[in-house]
């Protein structure tokens, strides 16, 4: 089976902090993926990676930055936290094959005080 | 540009009643076609998938038929059971561009004893 975790299930963070949200996944997956989920706005593409080192802008990419450095691993940082960015964030990891399904962590809720 | 819309929920049904959840979808060409579903306080779990017209995607009861003529998918269970009770989610992916997925806005299934 396919094992996507994220370092944390809940997170409380202050306004002005720098912060780090940590995916790994364990099926040598190519692509790894950051979205946001809020009520009434679905799931939305902040960041995803094809390849170590390699990033690419999602729809909503503003106030995050993610770095790659190891193809299991996928970091997502809030340079700056705000309030606005209290969500559910989630990670993905997809392979190459026939149609690219992608496999999810359990999410990390963060609340940004 | 490609999309998905799926029937707004919530839907309420009792238990062994037959489910049906709407997904239709635009895309170029042949996408791939998936249900997720999400339990409260998890991510997304991929229910099925299909990959080409006619292909029926199954998985613990479910199912849903890649319609290319209604560009439909919807997502269907004889006989629902309470711990059905989730979110489900329709979405595609596109054969020109497999890291980008489109997610439909969810459907909340709640299933009464």
């Amino acid at each position: 089976d396919v094992k996507v975790t994220q370092s944390s299930r809940y997170l409380v963070k202050r306004t002005g902090e720098k912060v780090f949200l940590e995916c790994v996944q364990d099926m040598d997956h190519e692509n790894m993926f950051w979205y946001r989920q809020d009520p009434g706005l679905g799931l939305r593409l902040i960041y995803f990676s094809y390849d170590v080192k390699m990033k690419e802008k999602g729809d909503i990419p503003e106030g995050y930055s993610v770095s790659r450095e190891k193809k299991e691993r996928f970091s997502l940082i809030l340079e700056s936290a705000s309030t606005n960015q209290t969500s559910m964030y989630l990670c993905a990891s997809s392979g190459t094959g026939d149609s690219y399904e992608q496999y999810f962590g359990p999410g990390t809720r963060l609340t940004v005080t | 540009g490609d999309s998905v819309t799926q029937m707004e929920g919530p839907v309420t049904l009792s238990e062994e009643a037959f489910l049906t959840i709407n997904c239709t979808y635009t895309a170029t060409g042949y996408p791939s076609l998936f249900w997720y579903v999400q339990y409260p306080g998890e991510g997304l779990q991929l229910l099925l998938k299909a990959t080409k017209a006619d292909d029926k995607g199954s998985n613990k009861g479910f199912e849903a038929t890649y319609r290319k003529e209604t560009t439909s998918f919807h997502l269907e269970k004889g006989s629902v059971q309470v711990s059905d009770s989730a979110v489900y989610f329709c979405a595609l992916t596109s054969p020109y561009n497999f890291n980008k997925f489109y997610f439909g806005s969810g459907t909340k299934l709640n299933v009464k004893p």
